[in-house]
């Protein structure tokens, strides 16, 4: 089984300030790993993912994570922030030995983003 | 283009109504399909998958049931809701190899 921990439940930020909302998992099996956004009474949007290779993965809107797997790690971080991005940002893992791609997801961390 | 749709957007349902969620998924073949359920604040749950047609796998014991008639047609079902069934209900799929879910646009149930 595996298990999502956002450390952060909500992390208000300045305009054009840096960002990185945590997330740590655990698993006894290698595991993909997403981050999600999810703006007010929507679905969620698949910010980026790791499949493998390169553990600096750049995703959409400016936003990068980077893949600890002694840590098992998968922070996200943006280095200027908008105010656009304030919205729940959610991380989750996937283990790779099955075909059917269940994820199991954070609790997700609100970001707020202050003019 | 691939693109899901998931009607209806908001839902108020009396206790102990029956309930059907239906989500359609365009410009894909054999997807998996996932329903999920989001309460106020918090994360996902994940209540059922489907990695085929008639191939349904439960989660979580409940009072709700999912079917898949066709390929890309994933059905949320319940005969009698209960209070606790109020939330977000998130359809989504994926596909073998590259597990990064693409949503639906969310059902947003409540029962009164």
């Amino acid at each position: 089984a595996q298990s999502v921990t956002q450390l952060d439940s909500q992390v208000p930020v300045f305009e054009e300030a840096p960002v990185e909302l945590r997330c740590n998992y655990s698993s006894s099996v290698s595991v993909y790993l997403f981050w999600y956004v999810q703006y007010p009474n929507q679905g969620l949007q698949l910010l980026l993912k790791y499949l493998s290779g390169s553990t600096l993965v750049k995703g959409i809107n400016g936003f990068e994570a980077e893949f600890n797997k002694s840590q098992t790690s998968f922070h996200l971080r943006k280095p200027s922030v908008h105010i656009s991005d304030t919205a729940e940002y959610f991380c989750a893992v996937s283990p790779t030995n099955t075909n059917a791609g269940k994820s199991t997801f954070g609790d997700g961390t609100t970001l707020t983003v202050k003019p | 283009s691939q693109t899901i749709h998931q009607w209806p957007a908001t839902l108020v349902q009396p206790v102990g109504s029956p309930l059907s969620l239906e989500c359609t998924v365009e410009g894909t073949s054999n997807p998996n399909l996932y329903w999920y359920r989001q309460a106020a604040g918090r994360g996902l749950q994940l209540l059922f998958y489907s990695i085929g047609i008639d191939q349904i796998s439960s989660e979580v014991p409940q009072n709700l049931s999912a079917s898949r008639p066709q390929d890309r047609q994933f059905i949320l079902s319940s005969k009698k809701l209960l209070l606790s069934d109020s939330g977000f209900y998130l359809c989504a799929w994926s596909v073998d190899g590259d597990y990064g879910y693409t949503f639906g646009s969310g059902t947003r149930l409540t029962v009164v």
